[in-house]
């Protein structure tokens, strides 16, 4: 069963607007982490942004915030202000595992176009 | 200075070969992992070494051998290579022992290595 499901493919938005990326994960750990990478058309893979299951707050990073709605497992990733360098594939991860032996399960990924 | 390296950054080989991908950290942490990317960018966590020592194999062929030989480096070895085997290759490390890095468990993520198999 899909443990990160990122539902929304491609996505296409305007230059300045706001987006939002979604992220529903699914587990019956009470422990958890949330984590949001951005990977450019160069390849690499950049951390973004975490959130842990016992936050109350929801992450933010700059430009980059994570709407965490827990009783419906969701995790979205919200880029206020869109830049044309936002273009690139975003992925949601889940800490899994237990210590010492943890791993992250990735979604399959978002690819987000940010149009002038 | 940088963080995560991976060597080599594209490697073409014909199937049946034998290669290797190096890694290498210098941030101190004490875990390493391999992903792999497939054709459709889907990643997966191949094996995951803490310490030296072998911690997650993700149910991958043993054609694919990691060899640790220090806290800082995690190679990995692949005989016979076949054509499935061609994808990105990535390398990751954290600090994820205790306390916060334990919770937190941020991995930091190499550039790839791109593999493809003719």
């Amino acid at each position: 069963a899909q443990k990160i499901t990122q539902t929304q493919p491609g996505m296409f938005v305007q230059e300045k607007e706001a987006v939002t990326l979604d992220c529903t994960y699914d587990t019956s750990d009470q422990s958890y982490g949330l984590f949001w990478y951005k990977q450019p058309s160069s390849g690499e893979m950049i951390f973004l942004i975490y959130q842990g299951s016992y936050d109350e707050q929801n992450a933010t990073e700059g430009r980059y915030s994570l709407n965490f709605q827990k009783a419906r497992k969701s995790a979205n990733l919200v880029i206020s202000a869109s830049q044309l360098g936002d273009s690139a594939m975003y992925f949601c991860a889940m800490r899994e595992g237990l210590q010492g032996a943890q791993k992250l399960v990735f979604g399959q990924g978002t690819r987000l176009t940010i149009n002038p | 200075d940088t963080a995560v390296s991976q060597t080599p950054k594209y490697l073409v080989t014909q199937m049946g070969n034998d290669k290797s991908i190096k890694c290498e950290q210098n941030l101190g942490h004490d875990t390493m992992y391999w992903y792999k990317q497939d054709s459709k960018k889907f990643l997966k966590i191949m094996f995951s070494y803490n310490n030296k020592e072998l911690i997650i194999n993700e149910t991958v062929p043993n054609r694919f051998s990691p060899k640790s030989p220090d806290k800082a480096h995690l190679n990995l070895h692949i005989n016979s290579l076949e054509l499935g085997d061609s994808a990105v290759y990535f390398c990751a490390s954290s600090q994820g022992t205790s306390g916060r890095a334990l919770v937190y468990n941020e991995q930091f993520f190499g550039p790839g290595t791109r593999l493809t198999v003719l």
